[in-house]
C-alpha cells in the first residue's frame, strides 16, 4: 500500500513557541490531505481538510490562526502549531488521499508535548 | 450529521477463539463508505477493512469479516481465529461519497488473552 510519513515523530517544545509537523506521501501524488488530533485514550477528531494549492477547511471549533496549514505540492503538507500551549499538547496525525473517494492512507503520528 | 457509536469500550477474548465488534452509525445518506480501522500500541491507523454501502455482499479480509446492515445502520466486525496480533484499539470509521471526510466512533480496545 501506499506510504504516508510525519516528521517529526515527537517534539517538546516550550509554551509560546511554534511548532511545524510535516506530512509527506511518498510514492502517490495526495491531492487531498487531513489532519486530526487524538487525545489519550481517545478518538480521532479530524481538524482540517486540505487539497494542493488552495486554502485548508477546517472543522468546527479548530482555530485557523492557531493551527495553520499548508499543502504547497502534491507530496507535502505542513502543520504548524502557533504559540503553542500545553493543551496543545496531543497526538497529531495526517493522512492522504490521491483523490475523491480514493483511500485514504495514514502517516504514524506526531506526539506534541508542549511544556 | 453523521455519527458512528461503538457501544463497547473495551472487550476480550481467547486466543483463537472469535470476538465482534460492535458499530452503529446514523446518516441520512445512501451513498457512503464503513472501514474497521485497528490501532495497535505504536498508534500507527490501519485499515482493516472496507464496505461501499451500496455493495449487499458483506466484505471479508482473510480472518475479518463484517456484518453490513443497511436498513438498521448497523456494521460489525468479526475476527475469526483470534491472535496475539490482534491486540489493540478498533475504530469503526464512515466515510461520506460527497466529501471523503472521515467520521470515527469512539473505539472499542481489544484484549486478546493468552
Amino acid at each position: 500500500g501506499a506510504v504516508v510519513s510525519q516528521h517529526p515523530s515527537w517534539v517538546i517544545c516550550k509554551s509560546g513557541t511554534s511548532v511545524k509537523i510535516e506530512c509527506r506521501s511518498l510514492d502517490f501524488q495526495a491531492t487531498t490531505m487531513f489532519w486530526y488530533r487524538q487525545f489519550p485514550k481517545q478518538s480521532l477528531m479530524l481538524m482540517a481538510t486540505s487539497n494542493e494549492g488552495s486554502k485548508a477547511t477546517y472543522e468546527q471549533g479548530v482555530e485557523k490562526d492557531k493551527f495553520l496549514i499548508n499543502h504547497a505540492s502534491l507530496t507535502l503538507s505542513t502543520l504548524t502549531v502557533t504559540s503553542a500551549h500545553p493543551e496543545d499538547s496531543s497526538f497529531y496525525i495526517c493522512s492522504a488521499s490521491s483523490g475523491h473517494q480514493e483511500t485514504q492512507y495514514f502517516g504514524p503520528g506526531t506526539r506534541l508535548l508542549v511544556l | 450529521a453523521q455519527t458512528v457509536t461503538q457501544s463497547q469500550p473495551e472487550m476480550s477474548v481467547q486466543e483463537a477463539e472469535t470476538v465482534t465488534l460492535s458499530c452503529t452509525y446514523d446518516t441520512s445518506e445512501s451513498d457512503y463508505y464503513l472501514f474497521w480501522y485497528k490501532q495497535p500500541p505504536s498508534r500507527q491507523m490501519i485499515l482493516v477493512i472496507r464496505q461501499e454501502a451500496y455493495k449487499q455482499q458483506n466484505a471479508t479480509e482473510n480472518r475479518f469479516s463484517v456484518n453490513f446492515q443497511k436498513a438498521a445502520k448497523s456494521f460489525s466486525l468479526k475476527i475469526s481465529d483470534s491472535q496475539l496480533g490482534d491486540a489493540a484499539m478498533y475504530f469503526c470509521a464512515y466515510r461520506s461519497f460527497r466529501d471523503d471526510k472521515i467520521i470515527f466512533g469512539k473505539g472499542t480496545r481489544l484484549h486478546i488473552l493468552p
